[in-house]
């Protein structure tokens, strides 16, 4: 059973960068059987996809939010990472890592971590 | 980019009953790509449905997707108490807006 744990730290001061990684256990990271994603959802809003990498390296952002997001992957480690830079108030959100079904691309994250707040203040 | 409209934002029905949750899409989409999470606050989405209409291990058969082409939808046959929270669908990089099944 694939488990995911997000870590990284819970306060990021405006404009600086906001680092968050998720360990992933059960699994290896490099197997190419998942799209690994990150996904967040501001304090009683809904949920927004931030983007996905898959074990090649090869990723897929939000649009929206592509010119500020960075994910690689450390299989040394097992982990793969989320950086997203210039943050402000409206980056204030739990962080979720996911992992979605390698032949659903990234529409199909069947393996959820807790979620970690980041607040930007 | 893809919008997806999920119908009604709120839904009021009692225990036993049937809901019937809907997600629009604004243009065509695959349905090996259309996917049903359910939400319980303090926690993180849990998948039920993929490809538009397959449960998910564990996931119990009052719950049932389908759809095709622009509309989808997510049917809970008889609301039981643990039902009574939030659902989103999801196309690739897309969540719709949520549906909030709520005690009448």
């Amino acid at each position: 059973q694939l488990q995911l744990q997000e870590s990284g730290p819970g306060l990021v001061k405006p404009s600086e960068t906001l680092s968050l990684t998720c360990t992933v256990s059960g699994g290896s990271i490099i197997s190419g059987s998942y799209y690994w994603g990150w996904i967040r959802q501001p304090p009683g809003k809904g949920l927004e996809w931030i983007g996905s990498i898959l074990y090649s390296g090869s990723t897929h952002y939000n649009p929206s939010l592509k010119s500020r997001v960075n994910i690689s992957v450390d299989p040394s480690k097992n982990q793969y990472s989320l950086n997203l830079s210039s943050v402000t108030a409206a980056d204030s959100a739990v962080y979720y890592c996911a992992a979605s079904g390698f032949n659903y691309g990234i529409s199909a994250y069947f393996y959820w971590g807790q979620g970690t707040l980041a607040t930007v203040s | 980019d893809i919008v997806l409209t999920q119908s009604p934002v709120t839904l009021s029905l009692s225990p036993g009953e049937r809901a019937t949750l809907s997600c629009r899409a604004s243009q065509t989409v695959s349905t090996n790509y259309l996917t049903w999470y359910q939400q319980k606050p303090g926690q993180a989405p849990r998948l039920l449905i993929y490809a538009a209409s397959t449960r998910a291990t564990g996931i119990p058969d009052r719950f049932s997707g389908s759809g095709s082409g622009t509309d989808f939808t997510l049917t809970i046959s008889r609301l039981e108490p643990e039902d009574f929270v939030v659902y989103y669908c999801q196309q690739s990089g897309t969540f719709g807006g949520g549906t909030k099944v709520e005690i009448k």
